[in-house]
C-alpha cells in the first residue's frame, strides 16, 4: 500500500504570495491532518479533515487555510506569505478523525522557503 | 499544549537497550500514551501506543507508571537506525481538540556504532 505522498516537496516563494501544497493520504483513510514544523516552534498542528468537513483547527491566521476533496485528498492554502512561514509543512493521514487509539502516518513533507 | 516533559538528549551505543522517560504529571484517565519518533530528514512515524498496561511491538516497548504520571520507551537493542527524535504524546480524548496530536520537542537519541 502507497504511503502518503505530498507535493511539491520543495518549494521557495516570496513575501506577499501565496502558495498551495497537496497531500494525498493512504488508499482508505479518511482523515487528513496538516502540521507545521519549525527550528524554533517544533511540530504545531494546523487543521485535521475528515469527509471533506474542517473537524479541528490549530491556532494559526486566517492565512492558512485548507480543504479536504471527495476521494480524502487534501491541499492547504497560505496566502500573503510572510518569512516566518518558512517551515516543513507535513501531513497525516488517519483512518479515522479524532480516534485516540488511530495511528497517523506522515508524508515526507514539503520543505517551504519564503524569500 | 505538550502536556509532556522528556530529556533534550540521549546516547547508546548500539546494541545496547534504551529507555527513554517520559513525564505527564496532568494526563487524564483517558488519554493515551502515543510515542512517534521522527528519523533525519523525515516525516515522523508510530513507533506505539498504550493506555494502562505495559505493550510491546516488533518496534519497541511502553512501560506506563502504575499512577500513569510517567512512561518509558524501552528500545531492547538499539541500532543506528534508531537515531531520531522521539515525541512522547499523550492524545487528547476531550472535547473540540479530540484525537490532536501535541509534539513537545521530544528527545534526539544518539546512536554510537
Amino acid at each position: 500500500k502507497a504511503g502518503v505522498t505530498q507535493t511539491p516537496r520543495y518549494l521557495i516563494k516570496t513575501r506577499g504570495q501565496q502558495v498551495t501544497l497537496s497531500c494525498s493520504p493512504i488508499s482508505g483513510h479518511r482523515s487528513v491532518s496538516w502540521y507545521q514544523q519549525t527550528p524554533g516552534q517544533g511540530l504545531q498542528f494546523l487543521f485535521e479533515y475528515f469527509s471533506e468537513t474542517q473537524r479541528n483547527k490549530g491556532n494559526f491566521p486566517g492565512r492558512f487555510s485548507g480543504r479536504q476533496f471527495s476521494n480524502s485528498r487534501s491541499e492547504m492554502n497560505v496566502s500573503t506569505l510572510e518569512l516566518g512561514d518558512s517551515a516543513l509543512y507535513l501531513c497525516a493521514s488517519s483512518l479515522l478523525a479524532g480516534a485516540t487509539t488511530d495511528t497517523q502516518y506522515f508524508g515526507p513533507g514539503t520543505r517551504l522557503t519564503v524569500l | 499544549d505538550a502536556k509532556t516533559t522528556q530529556p533534550n538528549s540521549m546516547e547508546s551505543n548500539e546494541e545496547e537497550p534504551v529507555h527513554l522517560p517520559c513525564n505527564h504529571s496532568t494526563i487524564s484517565g483517558t488519554d493515551y500514551i502515543h510515542w512517534y519518533r521522527q528519523l533525519p530528514s523525515q516525516g515522523p512515524e508510530y513507533v506505539i501506543h498504550g493506555l494502562t498496561s505495559n505493550v510491546n511491538n516488533r518496534m519497541a516497548s511502553l512501560a506506563i507508571a502504575e499512577d500513569r504520571k510517567s512512561s518509558t520507551l524501552i528500545l531492547h537493542r538499539a541500532t543506528l537506525r534508531d537515531a531520531a527524535v522521539y515525541y512522547c504524546i499523550l492524545r487528547d480524548t476531550r472535547g473540540s481538540t479530540l484525537g490532536r496530536l501535541y509534539f513537545g520537542r521530544g528527545t534526539q537519541l544518539t546512536v554510537w556504532p
